[in-house]
């Protein structure tokens, strides 16, 4: 069991610029959540998939940023026009029972 | 709604005295409590989940104590080893999500 993978692990952007950020939650896992995580808020709820279907994006600020599942196997978080207050560790996170999340590693972004 | 409230955010300790982290919760409804631990350049991880009110968990040398009466799940360790050295995050089942608190860095000391 590999865990949960995101990639890449950096990215580097300029103002304005798109990111596109990658989930690969852990096989048979049915819930699927992205997290914001910054020194100031900590970890700050997203949006949540189940079974593929977006559930919940109430902490998805409304303006350019956008989450998909296509499939069972990954996740994708787009964010448009990058600023620099966008700039944190965006962490995605699968469970399968009533509570336990595993998290993957992360990925940095930073938004020049 | 609900919140969770963590007022430490940097624990400074030496090696072998006693750990506690606090953790105050708000919810209108009964739910779980936990701990993760995030070491450096690591995802975090589940430490401790809350069992009923005003009973103890214990993992890893850790434990807390669901106080519904308190709206507390403060974390201790008897002992702190430099490997404790992390950044514990307190958390609550919030709906459809867990809300995390902003997180209490712990800096243990030789």
């Amino acid at each position: 069991n590999a865990g949960v993978i995101q990639t890449p692990r950096h990215k580097v952007t300029g103002k304005g610029q798109e990111a596109t950020l990658w989930c690969e939650p852990i096989s048979g896992h049915s819930a699927v959540f992205w997290y914001r995580q910054t020194i100031v808020q900590g970890l700050e709820f997203l949006t949540y998939f189940r079974n593929q279907a977006p559930i919940d994006d109430s902490g998805m600020p409304k303006e350019r940023f956008s989450a998909q599942m296509p499939n069972q196997s990954h996740s994708t978080l787009k964010i448009q026009s990058t600023q620099p207050q966008d700039s944190a560790v965006y962490l995605c996170a699968s469970r399968q029972s009533s509570y336990e999340q595993y998290f993957g590693p992360g990925t940095r972004l930073t938004v020049l | 709604g609900d919140s969770v409230t963590q007022t430490e955010g940097l624990v400074t300790l030496t090696e072998g005295l006693p750990v506690m982290l606090n953790c105050t919760y708000q919810t209108a409804y009964s739910t779980f409590l936990f701990w993760y631990v995030q070491h450096l350049n690591e995802a975090p991880k589940l430490l401790l989940k809350s069992s009923t009110d005003n009973k103890r968990t214990e993992h890893q040398g850790f434990h807390a104590t669901l106080h519904k009466s308190s709206s507390s799940f403060h974390l201790q360790k008897s002992s702190a080893q430099l490997s404790d050295s992390a950044l514990y995050y307190c958390a609550l089942n919030s709906g459809t999500y867990q809300r995390f608190g902003t997180g209490t860095k712990l800096q243990v000391v030789p």
